[in-house]
């Protein structure tokens, strides 16, 4: 199954802004939207915001998600230092039938 | 507080089978369809199988049809995923989502001789 495509890393100075960003296609992104997930090396995975750009509650604020067409990008404010992680977004495919990954943005904080 | 509890990974050699559990609590499991998907190490994450609310809808990654099954009991509350056939590139922390929330900590498969 085809996967979406986000930048392999992505860096960004101290309490600036960093958005990431999630490629796919009209019978993923397009029609049914992102959710994005954040991991830390050696960590299990975390939702962030589901695929209707809600932010489960305990995720900072920091955080936001949005989508046009078939681009989904995720917004972090503010960086701090723990923000430094993996960050993976995905969609269903309506046209798979599947869960189809990106394969996760670095994010560093300089 | 939602929680999901994965079990039952472990060291098999190749050719052999697990069974892998997953207990959920804290929400209405049968709202949501229920997912695994797996990491294998120094890898990105890739989804496994998807079971619809009633477990009737099954849906598989192409290239682990034949060789996995998903299956709920909603009167348990709980998914599995029964892996048969395994292979060296099975080997992967395996993750319960809902949807694809993930909140456990995942079960660890390793396969090898």
């Amino acid at each position: 199954q085809a996967g979406l495509t986000q930048p392999p890393s992505v860096s960004k100075a101290l309490r600036q802004t960093a958005t990431l960003t999630c490629t796919g296609n009209n019978r993923n992104i397009g029609n049914q939207g992102a959710a994005w997930l954040q991991q830390y090396q050696g960590h299990p995975p975390r939702l962030l915001s589901d695929r209707n750009n809600n932010r489960p509650s305990g995720v900072s604020e920091r955080f936001s998600a949005s989508r046009s067409g078939n681009i989904a990008s995720l917004t972090v404010t503010g960086l701090q230092p723990e923000d430094e992680a993996d960050y993976y977004c995905s969609a269903w495919d309506s046209s798979l039938n599947a869960w189809v990954f990106g394969g996760g943005t670095k994010l560093t904080v300089l | 507080e939602v929680q999901l509890v994965e079990s039952g990974g472990g060291l098999v050699q190749p050719g052999g089978s697990l069974r892998l559990s997953c207990a959920a609590s804290g929400f209405t499991f049968t709202s949501f369809w229920m997912t695994w998907a797996r990491q294998a190490p120094g890898k990105g994450l890739e989804w496994v199988a998807t079971v619809n609310h009633d477990g009737r809808d099954k849906y598989y990654v192409d290239s682990l049809k034949g060789r996995f099954t998903i299956s709920r009991d909603n009167a348990k509350n709980s998914v599995y995923l029964q892996m048969n056939s395994l292979r060296a590139e099975d080997t992967a922390v395996y993750y319960c989502a809902r949807d694809i929330d993930v909140r456990g900590q995942g079960t660890t498969v390793t396969v090898s001789s």
